[in-house]
């Protein structure tokens, strides 16, 4: 059972315009991560929030932001996106060193 | 920084017959090793963990780490077509970390 929701699940969009991306979770742990997986299968962190604090992977590109409202929360902007941005971003969240749970994931096609 | 690597980049079985996947990671002082597991068009499921060396079984699943080698494997027996998506394997860096870092993934087909 579903207890990561993204939303939405597919969006095209052109080289430029600005993208939200929504993650909750009804879990109740305590940090929610975004990563971006690319046509490879490989996944890459970009943000971690854990207590109100938030980790930045360093090679994420400045236009990439996470906005959270509560734990159960964190949302992913992209301002001016790119061709490159093109790939499936998850959510997910876990108990500090625990396994995560990942949502569906959320499909961006930037053309 | 923890670099992961899966081996091979696929994998097709018989029906019935056993699959085993490699992943070799590059910090003996790393904590937890994740399997996970990914169907299309959905996320990653964990499957198992392991953390001290020796081996774990699950179910169909058994997995195997070497931390002097540095190599984990997982092993599912009796495959099924239903098994069939592609395997992750994920290494956390150390005690509380705030991340896993992920191989690039075998892709399994068990053929029916």
């Amino acid at each position: 059972e579903t207890a990561v929701f993204q939303t939405p699940n597919y969006h095209v969009t052109q080289v430029g315009n600005e993208v939200s991306f929504n993650c909750k979770q009804t879990l109740g742990h305590d940090t929610m991560y975004w990563y971006k997986q690319d046509s490879k299968k490989l996944l890459k962190i970009m943000f971690s929030y854990n207590n109100k604090q938030l980790i930045v992977n360093e090679t994420v590109p400045r236009r990439f932001s996470p906005q959270s409202s509560d734990k159960a929360h964190l949302n992913l902007r992209i301002k001016s996106v790119e061709p490159e941005d093109s790939a499936v971003y998850l959510c997910a969240s876990s108990w500090v060193d625990s396994d995560y749970t990942f949502g569906s994931g959320t499909r961006l096609l930037v053309i | 920084q923890e670099k992961v690597q899966q081996s091979p980049e696929s994998l097709i079985v018989p029906e019935g017959a056993m699959s085993s996947l490699n992943c070799t990671f590059s910090n003996s002082a790393s904590q937890s090793i994740w399997w996970y597991q990914q169907h299309p068009g959905k996320g990653p499921e964990a499957l198992i963990s392991i953390f001290s060396n020796g081996n774990k079984k699950e179910g169909r699943l058994t997995v195997y780490l070497n931390r002097a080698s540095l190599h984990v494997s997982l092993h599912i027996r009796d495959s099924q077509p239903s098994d069939s998506a592609v395997y992750l394997c994920a290494v956390s860096p150390s005690s509380g970390s705030w991340q896993l870092i992920f191989g690039s993934g075998t892709q399994l087909t068990v053929m029916p």
